[in-house]
């Protein structure tokens, strides 16, 4: 059974340009969550998609968006790129309702130089 | 607002030892709790994961507590190897449904 998959791994950007980073749950799994993790702030909650809908969203500015598609793969974009967005992206997948195990993929690592 | 703490944020400890590592949490109406282990540079590898209903769970070497009413939630490593030394991040779900996570405890076996 393949986990969960995250892609790019590596990626640098420059300040100003946008990213877009993409996740494949484990099949099977509907709910997808993104996590942005930095040695400052530890991991930090982005949002979390349920078949194809939004369900819930953290503290984070507008420039952060996601979606989810009919087959539960999820990307998220991040527009106008600051330099406080270097961070390793996360992103988690659910199958049990909202209280089941969370696994986690790789993560993306992003640079914004 | 829930707030996670896991003190101390770094342990190093000969090989062979039993460990508890900590977890503290501010809001006892939790969903469950979980245990992640994660390498560097890597993500996070689930270990345990503890329902609001249940006491504790068991993994091989790994055992976990959940104590609702003081807010805690300790993970006991049996005769720790160096293959442990990674960091240890427990999370809850709580109210909003969303996890928060533990800044992390850094843990160094030393063969």
């Amino acid at each position: 059974k393949a986990g969960v998959t995250q892609t790019p791994r590596y990626l640098i950007k420059t300040r100003g340009q946008q990213v877009t980073l993409s996740c494949s749950p484990i099949s099977g799994h509907r709910s997808v969550s993104w996590y942005q993790q930095t040695p400052g702030q530890g991991l930090q909650f982005l949002f979390e998609y349920f078949s194809e809908t939004q369900r819930n969203k953290g503290n984070f500015p507008g420039r952060f968006s996601g979606r989810q598609f009919s087959n539960s793969r999820s990307e998220m974009n991040v527009s106008t790129l600051e330099l406080g967005d270097s961070a390793l992206y996360l992103c988690a997948s659910q199958g049990q309702g909202s209280t089941g195990e969370l696994f986690f993929g790789e993560g993306s690592r992003l640079t914004v130089l | 607002k829930q707030e996670v703490t896991q003190i101390p944020a770094a342990l190093s400890v000969p090989e062979g030892e039993n460990l508890v590592l900590n977890c503290s949490f501010t809001d006892s109406a939790i969903y469950n709790l979980q245990w992640f282990r994660q390498d560097p540079g890597k993500g996070l590898t689930s270990l345990l994961l503890i329902q609001s209903s249940q006491r504790e769970q068991t993994s091989g070497r790994l055992n976990a507590s959940l104590d609702k009413s003081s807010g805690r939630s300790t993970l006991y490593i049996a005769a720790s190897q160096p293959g442990d030394s990674a960091t240890y991040l427990c999370a809850a779900v709580s109210g909003s449904e969303k996890l928060v996570f533990g800044k992390g405890m850094k843990l160094t076996v030393n063969p």
